[in-house]
């Protein structure tokens, strides 16, 4: 089955050691998006890859980057994690943007900061 | 501040009546909207959508209805089965908004047998 699939699913590193959390597709999807989860919350969109073309929301902090290697593969890097970045991350993937083209979503990493 | 609002946390409904979700969103840009569904342990999954030219659009048990003057919109489940008790997101975006979704902060249905 084609699908979006995120490891580790559970992520525990300590405050400022950095993390880096993985998603991969087998859609075929040009575009991949990392969302950030707190409980009760919204997911909030950190960034996107159209292709190769990075794209960071205005307000992402510095603290988060990301990596896109190829058309399946997706990284999202913590560089100094801290007690507040303690939270699910989503990935997901839509074909391309725009109405008609849903995003597929992984199951999610939850990222604990001790 | 929150361009799309699901201001129910919460909703129980018993198995075979009618469970109404409902969405806010303050953004006149958005010009299409989905529903999500999200079981525990599993990422959101895809249920159904709506372009601002349509007022309903309609999918088996699934309707969603949007008022655009009112900025509202709504996701009518009936009958309401057991299985459909998950988180339910709903998210907001537009080709003039730079095409990325905006999501509700959901609202988790309990449907008692």
């Amino acid at each position: 089955d084609a699908m979006v699939i995120q490891n580790p699913r559970y992520q525990v590193t300590q405050f400022g050691k950095p993390v880096t959390l993985s998603c991969s597709q087998t859609l075929n999807h040009n575009v991949m998006y990392w969302y950030q989860q707190k409980s009760s919350q919204a997911p909030k969109l950190l960034f996107h890859y159209y292709d190769k073309d990075f794209n960071n929301e205005a307000d992402t902090p510095d603290n988060f980057q990301s990596r896109r290697p190829n058309t399946s593969f997706c990284f999202l890097d913590i560089r100094s994690p801290g007690l507040g970045d303690a939270a699910m991350y989503l990935c997901a993937t839509s074909r391309e943007q725009g109405f008609g083209n849903e995003q597929f979503f992984g199951p999610g990493t939850r990222l604990t900061v001790l | 501040d929150q361009q799309v609002k699901q201001n129910s946390p919460s909703l129980s409904v018993q198995e075979g009546r009618i469970s109404i979700l409902n969405c806010d969103y303050t953004n006149s840009m958005f010009d299409y909207f989905l529903w999500y569904k999200k079981y525990p342990a599993e990422g959101p999954t895809f249920l159904i959508s709506i372009s601002s030219i349509k007022d309903k659009n309609e999918d088996g048990r699934f309707t969603v209805f949007l008022n655009k003057s009112a900025k509202h919109l709504s996701l009518h489940i009936v009958p309401s089965q057991p299985g459909d008790s998950a988180v339910y997101f709903c998210a907001a975006s537009g080709d003039n908004y730079g095409q990325n979704f905006v999501f509700g902060p959901g609202t988790r249905l309990s449907v008692l047998p």
